[in-house]
């Protein structure tokens, strides 16, 4: 059974930055066809995809966030941490952490979410 | 990379069908067969419904289904269920080996 769990600070001051830890279980991120994703979703809004990474280290980021993100894993801990810099209150939103198999488009598995504020 | 275009809302009766268009471009949903999509229910995790255009992961209702022609991908929604009312939306892999999601649609079950 896969699970995954996100963690972090539910609350950032603007101009810091957030790290967000992904937990899993049910897969090892040692494979090259196995992933784990980041998405975001602002209160009322679209989801956005921020991240991706695969078990060969193969890294993905949105080009229109990348100079702000980072996306590393520990194998051995089964965890995947997600950085993101420079934080304003536009980027308010639930972050959810995902998994995915390289031949497939979707992303089959979800964190429960966890709601970030940025805010002084 | 911009999102791409959904309806904004889409409604139908019980037992009707209704379809979801999903318009990208030739670089995201016209350039690969990799369009998912994804239900979402207020307050919950979205749910993935069809991957690849068309599979639907173990589990999921034979009542969706989803295609694609050119730029544009659509998820049909077969014999409308109470249930069905959610947020859905799509994603697509893109030429800069990144995914884009779109803009959501709502569902409203009359």
């Amino acid at each position: 059974q896969i699970t995954l769990k996100e963690s972090g600070p539910t609350v950032v001051a603007p101009t810091q930055t957030l790290t967000l830890t992904c937990t899993f279980s049910g897969f090892s991120l040692s494979s090259r066809e196995v992933g784990v994703g980041w998405i975001r979703q602002p209160p009322g809004e679209a989801l956005e995809w921020l991240a991706l990474i695969y078990g060969d280290d193969d890294k993905r980021h949105s080009p229109s966030l990348k100079s702000r993100l980072t996306i590393t894993k520990d194998t051995s801990r089964s965890q995947v941490v997600f950085t993101m810099t420079t934080m304003d209150p536009v980027d308010t939103a639930t972050y959810y952490c995902t998994y995915k198999n390289r031949d497939s488009s979707g992303y089959e598995y979800w964190g429960q979410g966890h709601p970030v504020t940025v805010s002084s | 990379q911009s999102a791409l275009t959904q309806p904004a809302s889409v409604s139908g009766s019980p037992g009707q069908s209704i379809t979801i268009s999903c318009t990208g471009t030739s670089s995201d949903v016209g350039g690969y067969d990799y369009v998912a999509w994804y239900q979402q229910h207020p307050g919950e995790a979205p749910k993935l419904i069809i991957y690849n255009v068309d599979y639907r992961p173990s589990g999921v209702s034979l009542r969706f289904s989803g295609s694609k022609s050119g730029n544009t991908a659509s998820l049909t929604i077969f014999g409308l269920q109470a249930a069905d009312d959610a947020d859905y939306y799509c994603s697509s892999y893109t030429s800069r080996r990144t995914h884009v999601f779109g803009s959501g649609t709502k569902v409203t079950v009359l």
